[in-house]
């Protein structure tokens, strides 16, 4: 399948930006969507951007797609500590096969 | 309110023993799948279905059953659990294929000895 990378863990203080990065392998995704996952939890789709955007914007998220270099990235303005959780990207391709997921990101956001 | 139940949330088996992890959804959405998510590898897609008697594989299908004889439910099916389907499961639901309104259950851990 897909492959979607992102790395494992990052860490941020209260009141900073917290930048969450993914790359992703194919070409045809028409769809790329951040899920947010509370312990103990299932996840929670937190936004998505269609493949012929650059940006999307939404409260304190931002998205960005580089479709050229398949990344993408969350941005998360005035990080607060409710939003310690882990955060996968997903990207759906043009086949009738569902979501592919990457590794996770757990954000840690120190007080 | 719009929900996927799993049940049960926790299971902890022997090898062999057959077992069901249930999966119900009140949206009377087409689209449904069951995701395994592992601490390194993400979810992983295990089964889906596109609608009642409608079933396909996923990413990593071996050792699971699925079936959809109702809209509403898609129970996946151990036949034979061993320790390396020791894992969390997800059951998700979705109106559409392109996964914008997609619901996710609360989850099942599962540990087979």
């Amino acid at each position: 399948g897909e492959d979607v990378e992102q790395s494992l863990f990052l860490s941020v203080r209260e009141g900073d930006s917290s930048v969450i990065n993914c790359t992703y392998t194919d070409s045809s995704s028409t769809y790329l969507y951040w899920y947010k996952q509370e312990p103990g939890a299932g996840l929670q789709l937190l936004t998505y951007i269609f493949s012929n955007m650059d940006m999307k914007q939404d409260q304190r998220l931002t998205v960005l797609l580089n479709k050229k270099d398949k990344h993408l990235s969350l941005r998360i303005a005035d990080t607060q500590t409710g939003d310690s959780a882990i955060y996968f990207c997903a990207e759906k391709g043009t086949g009738a096969n569902n979501l592919f997921f990457g590794t996770g990101t757990r954000l840690t956001v120190i007080p | 309110e719009a929900q996927v139940t799993q049940n049960p949330r926790y299971l902890i088996t022997v090898t062999g023993k057959k077992l069901t992890v249930t999966c119900s959804q009140n949206m009377n959405h087409e689209y449904m799948s069951w995701y395994r998510q592992d601490p390194g590898l993400g979810l992983r897609q295990i089964y889906y279905s596109m609608n009642v008697e409608v079933t396909d594989k996923g990413d990593v299908p071996e050792g699971y059953k699925v079936s959809r004889k109702e809209k509403r439910n898609f129970p996946l099916i151990l036949e034979s659990p061993s320790p390396n389907q020791t894992s969390l499961y997800f059951c998700a639901s979705s109106l559409t294929l392109d996964g914008i309104e997609q619901y996710f259950g609360p989850g099942t851990r599962l540990t087979v000895t």
